[in-house]
């Protein structure tokens, strides 16, 4: 079975704080995305990783950065956590473009 | 620009009836159509994936069907459960680039004793 982990289940942080959110998959999959689901907005993607080392901007990027540097680990980055960025991350993985993608449980994350 | 509608928003039936929630995309130039569920505060859970030669998949009580030429896919969920309600999305994988999924808003389904 896939298997896509990810570091924390619920999270506090406060406005200011710089935020690691991790995430590993066990099936050496090549490409690894994170997104941000809110309500009446959907899923929307921030990063996206298509091997170890590169990464492309998603959809909203903007105050989040990320870091590949194992093929297993993907992690985003809050720079500078703000409130506006209270919401439920989802990492997922999968083999490449015409396979399946799979994803992890999901953090809630509450900035105040 | 892709874009995914998925209908109805919400649906409530009782156990055991067969339904068909309905996933309409834009641009028929696509490279495969996967169908999530989403249980509250969880993440999402890969249900089938149709590549665009195919014309249906099936798991269990799940059938799902897809026409690309006229941008529709259904989920058919037979003798549906309580335990199947969830949140179903459906997400397209274009046929260029590195395949970012276009994800529906999903329609909510809550099946009642």
């Amino acid at each position: 079975d896939v298997k896509v982990t990810q570091s924390s289940r619920y999270l506090v942080k406060r406005t200011g704080e710089k935020v690691f959110l991790e995430c590993v998959q066990d099936m050496d999959h090549e490409n690894m995305f994170w997104y941000r689901q809110d309500p009446g907005l959907g899923l929307r993607l921030i990063y996206f990783s298509y091997d170890v080392k590169m990464k492309e901007k998603g959809d909203i990027p903007e105050g989040y950065s990320v870091s590949r540097e194992k093929k297993e680990r993907f992690s985003l980055i809050l720079e500078s956590a703000s409130t506006n960025q209270t919401s439920m991350y989802l990492c997922a993985s999968r083999t490449g473009p015409f396979y399946e993608q799979y994803f992890g449980p999901g953090t809630r994350l509450t900035v105040t | 620009k892709q874009e995914v509608t998925q209908i109805p928003a919400a649906l409530s039936v009782p156990e055991g009836e067969n339904l068909v929630l309905n996933c309409s995309f834009t641009d028929s130039a696509i490279y495969n159509l996967q169908w999530f569920r989403q249980d509250p505060g969880k993440g999402l859970t890969s249900l089938l994936l149709i590549q665009s030669s195919q014309r249906e998949q099936t798991s269990g009580r799940l059938n799902a069907s897809l026409d690309k030429s006229s941008g529709r896919s259904t989920l058919y969920i037979a003798a549906s459960q309580p335990g199947d309600s969830a949140t179903y999305l459906c997400a397209v994988s274009p046929g260029t680039s590195y395949g970012k999924l276009t994800f529906g808003q999903g329609t909510i389904l809550t099946v009642h004793p």
